[in-house]
């Protein structure tokens, strides 16, 4: 296992259009966090799991989106009837829960609503 | 949410310069981490800071977590091109469960 991977790198899609990203996450890892990155900016949280649960979802997290990590492994973002606004960068990071809690990103995927 | 101030939002040097970046806030961090992200890809861990007043070197940077653990610093000594990148802090949020980010600050070193 060489870390967190994010499938796909890179999605163009046209506004209205439905996208679901994946992350699977560094094997032993308990912990999983989606955030979104746009220019300039440092990455927002979005929400997050510890196994499969779901614990935390930020107010940026409109109805449109939603997130399953269904066995507390790989997890899905999906995001409905895309706007060009929700073009970023979607980060995946995961973490083993402790004290330090330190994240471990993927390389991500770049959303582009046309 | 826990704000996180970066400053400077942008630094241009030249090869064999020294900087130091900061990272402050109002709010106690149980610990602190640095990141450095290049562009188009996903932020890489530099370092976990934790008690107050932690000096941490890694290489040519060093970090330092302020006594109160409310503020960081991130010392880079001689500067090379490879330094180049967006360098982030993150600490725990209210909740306990995710990190939130600073704006970062975005370095450019030029030969």
């Amino acid at each position: 296992d060489t870390g967190v991977s994010q499938d796909p790198r890179h999605k163009i899609t046209k506004r209205g259009q439905n996208v679901t990203f994946r992350c699977d996450p560094i094997s032993e890892h308990n912990r999983l966090y989606w955030y979104r990155q746009t220019l300039g900016q440092g990455p927002e949280f979005l929400t997050y799991f510890q196994n499969e649960a779901q614990l935390e979802k930020s107010r940026l997290l409109s109805d449109r989106f939603s997130a399953e990590r269904p066995k507390g492994s790989f997890s899905t973002l999906e995001i409905q009837r895309t706007e060009q606004g929700d073009s970023a960068m979607y980060l995946c990071a995961s973490s083993l829960a402790s004290t330090t809690d330190e994240a471990f990103f993927g390389q991500g995927t770049r959303l582009t609503v046309v | 949410t826990q704000l996180l101030e970066q400053s400077p939002q942008f630094l241009s040097i030249q090869e064999g310069e020294n900087l130091t970046v900061y990272c402050n806030s109002s709010s106690v961090f149980s610990s602190l981490q640095w990141y450095r992200q290049e562009p188009g890809e996903g932020p890489v861990l530099l370092v976990t800071v934790v008690t107050g007043g932690e000096v941490k070197k890694l290489k040519r940077l060093t970090f330092q977590f302020g006594d109160a653990r409310k503020d960081s610093s991130l010392h880079i000594t001689a500067a090379q091109p490879g330094d180049t990148g967006l360098y982030l802090c993150a600490g725990d949020s209210n909740s306990g469960y995710a990190l939130n980010f600073g704006k970062g600050t975005s370095l450019l070193v030029t030969p």
